[in-house]
């Protein structure tokens, strides 16, 4: 198995633009995870999906963020607009029966 | 809620030497998963080893073991045999044994591996 997919793996913006980061999850896992990362605040769930229904977006920072998991295969966090304090390291997990696989994460990087 | 706790923000260990990582959680439950992960400076979460709360026997991965101690709430990593490449940050953390699959993570401990 390829893994949990991400894309893109580095993404260098403006302030004000939108970004869009893309997740493709283990083939059958039912649960989709996505995490944000920083220095200062550690590791943050922003949202997750059981069989691609949000189940729990309280970790989403503010409405600039938005998630959608259109089909089992495929999942977006779309940012809009962008601002530098949202630079970080975004990580999406895929799990089947409690395991948590990673994917290598998107590095964002807002001017 | 659950919490979980790591104590040592940092550690040190001689390359080819044994270190112990420390864990403690809280919950109320029976029935959850611990894990191990690894994010070495790449930045990839890595699974290193998973223990399931019903099981006695301790999980063990190659090198890597734990010290399980449901009673106690205390999740342990063993690393053994110390090599450049363990150096990373890792986190334990805790899951609920399939009902939601979330998983709550410990704040991490930073391992440097000295050769």
């Amino acid at each position: 198995d390829a893994g949990v997919i991400q894309s893109p793996r580095h993404e260098v913006t403006e302030m004000g633009q939108e970004v869009t980061l893309r997740c493709k999850p283990i083939s059958g896992h039912n649960s989709l995870f996505w995490y944000r990362q920083t220095m200062m605040r550690g590791l943050e769930l922003l949202i997750y999906f059981n069989n691609n229904v949000p189940i729990d977006d309280s970790g989403m920072p503010e409405d600039r963020f938005s998630a959608k998991m259109p089909n089992a295969s495929f999942s977006t966090l779309k940012i809009q607009p962008s601002e530098p304090r949202d630079s970080a390291v975004y990580f999406c997990a895929s799990s089947l029966k409690g395991t948590q696989y990673f994917g290598p994460g998107t590095r964002l990087t807002v001017l | 809620a659950q919490t979980v706790t790591q104590s040592q923000p940092e550690m040190s260990v001689q390359e080819a030497e044994t270190v112990t990582l420390s864990c403690t959680y809280d919950t109320s439950e029976s029935d959850y998963y611990l894990f191990w992960y690894k994010q070495p400076p790449s930045r990839q979460m890595i699974l290193v080893i998973r223990q399931e709360a019903y099981k006695q026997q301790n999980a063990t991965e190659n090198r890597f073991s734990v010290n399980f101690q449901k009673a106690a709430k205390s999740f342990s990593l063993k690393i053994s045999d110390s090599q450049l490449g363990d150096a990373a940050m890792y986190f334990c953390a805790y899951g609920d044994g399939g009902a939601t699959n979330k998983l709550i993570f410990g704040t991490g401990t930073l391992l440097a591996v000295q050769p």
